[in-house]
């Protein structure tokens, strides 16, 4: 079955580096991706990486992609307040649809 | 550009009545989806519509129905609502399916609480 894992809750400074995990059991995932969920709004499309990929970078944001340990990452650099949401991956892995991780909450300090 | 819109935004409920939510697109999707957010849970899917005329349960779909009306809408409904079904629905829509990639577009969410 699809599980997709990830941590509640992490805390940075501005202008830190963040770095949010995510672990996945579907090997046969297509794509994952990653969701920004700010306060009282719908999840909006970040980025995606496709599954032969290990890396992908768009401009403040880094997805890497181990596909052997199904471990997925998101690194935000130069963290600002803006960034401060609930983060989710996801992936394709179960047909027609997206699985969702549990989200991780993203605070960041000034 | 609207993109995808659900109705009501915020609903209370007596546990035993029934309710519809509405959600409708307008990107010319062919797949629309019903999720629920609950805490510490993520994303869960409901139901959905790889395209108009089929619908298909997903991970929850106990105590819902849904209706693909036409290709713009979608809508989910709850018979006899109880407590636990108390969460943030989010109405979703993409392209076609996401073995291929295409983005899934959200709505804003409906607060449903069940009293």
């Amino acid at each position: 079955g699809e599980d997709v894992e990830q941590s509640l809750f992490l805390s940075v400074r501005e202008g830190d580096s963040s770095v949010i995990n995510c672990t996945y059991t579907d090997s046969s995932s297509t794509y994952l991706y990653w969701y920004k969920q700010e306060p009282g709004a719908g999840l909006q499309l970040l980025t995606y990486i496709f599954s032969n990929m290990d890396m992908k970078q768009d401009q403040r944001l880094t997805v890497l992609l181990n596909k052997k340990d199904k471990h997925l990452s998101l690194r935000i650099a130069d963290t600002q307040t803006g960034d401060s949401a609930i983060y989710f991956c996801a992936e394709t892995g179960g047909g027609n649809k997206l699985t969702f991780g549990t989200g991780t909450q993203l605070k960041v300090e000034l | 550009n609207a993109g995808v819109t659900q109705t009501p935004k915020f609903q209370v409920l007596k546990t035993g009545q029934s309710m519809t939510l509405q959600c409708a697109q307008d990107m010319n999707h062919n797949s629309m989806y019903w999720y629920r957010q609950d805490p510490g849970m993520g994303l869960r899917l409901i139901y959905y519509s790889a395209s108009e005329g089929t619908t298909d349960k997903g991970e929850v779909p106990n105590g819902y129905n849904v209706s693909r009306l036409n290709k713009r809408e979608f809508s989910l409904r709850l018979e006899s609502a109880a407590p636990s079904q108390t969460s943030v629905y989010f109405c979703a829509s993409s392209e076609s399916g996401v073995e291929a990639g295409n983005t899934i577009y959200f709505g804003e969410g409906s607060w449903l609480t069940v009293v």
